[in-house]
């Protein structure tokens, strides 16, 4: 069964330095997203990427944050300058629009 | 924000009984609930949804249901397997055109099958 994937499964940073996280969507799907889960809390949605653009963000997803479909294949959160409070496990997924998502394994992000 | 509780952070039972997982919700709004599954190390796995204009769902030894006076939805496994341990979230959509709206998660219990 196909699969979304991410790598890294765990990056740390230093504080103000920028991270990228990558996601390689289900193939034939068309939606793409980003939520986190910082420990012990809930699931939080950051955005979602419809058509080479975005069509939901939260209000977590400020100008610190962008996200990119460089190619076909490759789906990218970027954090331009990451902060204590951006650790959290990072979750990649995707839908064909019309079906529940699929969740990658997840980055899990250290900022220190 | 506290749009979707999942009260019981955690559950135990054994092989072969029946378990029922709860969630509550506050936004009227919602339409769509769904629940995933989660083992550790692993993204969330989608389980079973439900539209909010049934009652009930039902696949295999998972059925959700649904009452929308009370905003309580619960997820029944029966039997259960100790395979079936996980955390399982609980998430809720707004209305609104567009599939691939936010969904609101819970904060998840977490299920342990004892054999």
């Amino acid at each position: 069964e196909p699969e979304v994937t991410q790598t890294p499964s765990h990056q740390v940073t230093q504080m103000g330095q920028e991270v990228i996280l990558r996601c390689v969507p289900i193939s034939n799907h068309l939606y793409f997203y980003w939520y986190r889960q910082i420990l012990g809390q809930k699931v939080e949605f950051l955005v979602s990427f419809y058509n080479n653009e975005i069509s939901e963000k939260s209000e977590i997803f400020d100008d610190q944050f962008s996200v990119e479909r460089p190619d076909g294949s490759n789906f990218t959160l970027k954090i331009r300058s990451t902060k204590l409070e951006d650790s959290a496990m990072y979750f990649c997924a995707s839908n064909r629009g019309n079906s529940p998502l699929h969740f990658g394994n997840g980055t899990r992000l250290t900022v220190t | 924000d506290q749009q979707v509780k999942q009260n019981s952070p955690s559950l135990s039972v054994q092989e072969g009984r029946i378990s029922i997982l709860n969630c509550d919700y506050t936004n009227s709004m919602f339409d769509y609930f769904l629940w995933y599954k989660k083992y550790p190390a692993e993204g969330p796995t989608f389980l079973i949804s439900i539209s909010s204009i049934k009652d009930k769902n039902e696949d295999g030894r998972f059925t959700v249901f649904l009452n929308k006076s009370a905003k309580h939805l619960s997820l029944h496994i029966v039997p259960s397997q100790p395979g079936d341990s996980a955390v399982y979230f609980c998430a809720a959509r707004a209305g609104g055109a567009g599939n691939n709206r936010k969904l609101i998660w819970g904060l998840g219990t977490s299920l342990a099958v004892n054999p």
